[in-house]
């Protein structure tokens, strides 16, 4: 079934620097990609997703590429606040076995004040 | 307030016993995702109901199981507890089938089997 690798496990940045987070997916007929935020203790939000008919996504510091070719997709937080440490995960949807949204790992970003 | 609602927000139990979570989608919204989240473990996705009927299972129990009622609420009943059990399960709703558009999350109960 469809399997989502995420890279880095874990992320620590200065404030004011970028923070790069990278996922990989198997299933080719994935066409969502949808970035997730969750704080301690709180649910996953949503902060940003990407169809596969685009390359480049974009929300004020927040941005997501996607290859889909080497079906990999990435975010990237620019201008990084304090406000933006928790984890983040990637997602991606995938109808194998039935529609589902299948998750990577996690990344535990901090950001350095 | 992301309009899912589940109940409750925290469960403690002893092993072997049953328990029923519940989950209220936002309105409007067909399709119900339940995962499973153990300590610092990401998000392990267990079932999906779409309408009233499974659409996808992952690596779910058979111990576990889940129903979509016809006002689109949902459960997740967990039996013959183990200790491995306790985790934060997440319900998490939204509108389509296709899966190209948000999936919103409900605040997560919190099982302790003990």
């Amino acid at each position: 079934g469809e399997n989502v690798e995420q890279h880095p496990s874990t992320l620590s940045v200065q404030e004011g620097d970028s923070a790069v987070i990278k996922c990989t997916y198997s299933d080719s007929a994935s066409n969502y990609f949808p970035w997730y935020k969750q704080e301690l203790g709180k649910r996953p939000q949503l902060i940003i997703d990407i169809r596969s008919n685009v390359g480049e996504k974009k929300d004020q510091r927040i941005a997501v590429t996607l290859n889909k070719t080497a079906k990999h997709f990435s975010l990237h937080i620019t201008e990084t606040q304090p406000e933006d440490s928790a984890v983040y995960f990637c997602a991606a949807s995938t109808r194998e076995y039935g529609n589902k949204l299948v998750f990577g790992a996690g990344t535990i970003l901090r950001v350095k004040s | 307030d992301s309009g899912v609602t589940q109940t409750p927000k925290h469960l403690i139990t002893a092993t072997g016993q049953r328990v029923t979570l519940r989950c209220s989608p936002r309105s409007g919204d067909l399709s119900v995702y339940w995962y499973q989240q153990s300590l610092d473990q990401g998000l392990q996705f267990l079932i999906h109901y779409y309408n009233g009927e499974e659409r996808a299972k992952g690596n779910i129990l058979e111990r576990f199981s889940a129903q979509q009622f016809p006002d689109l609420h949902s459960e997740l009943n967990l039996s013959s507890l183990e200790l491995g059990d306790s985790a934060l399960y997440f319900c998490a709703s939204s509108v389509d089938l296709e899966l190209n558009t948000e999936a919103f999350f409900g605040q997560g109960t919190r099982l302790t089997v003990v």
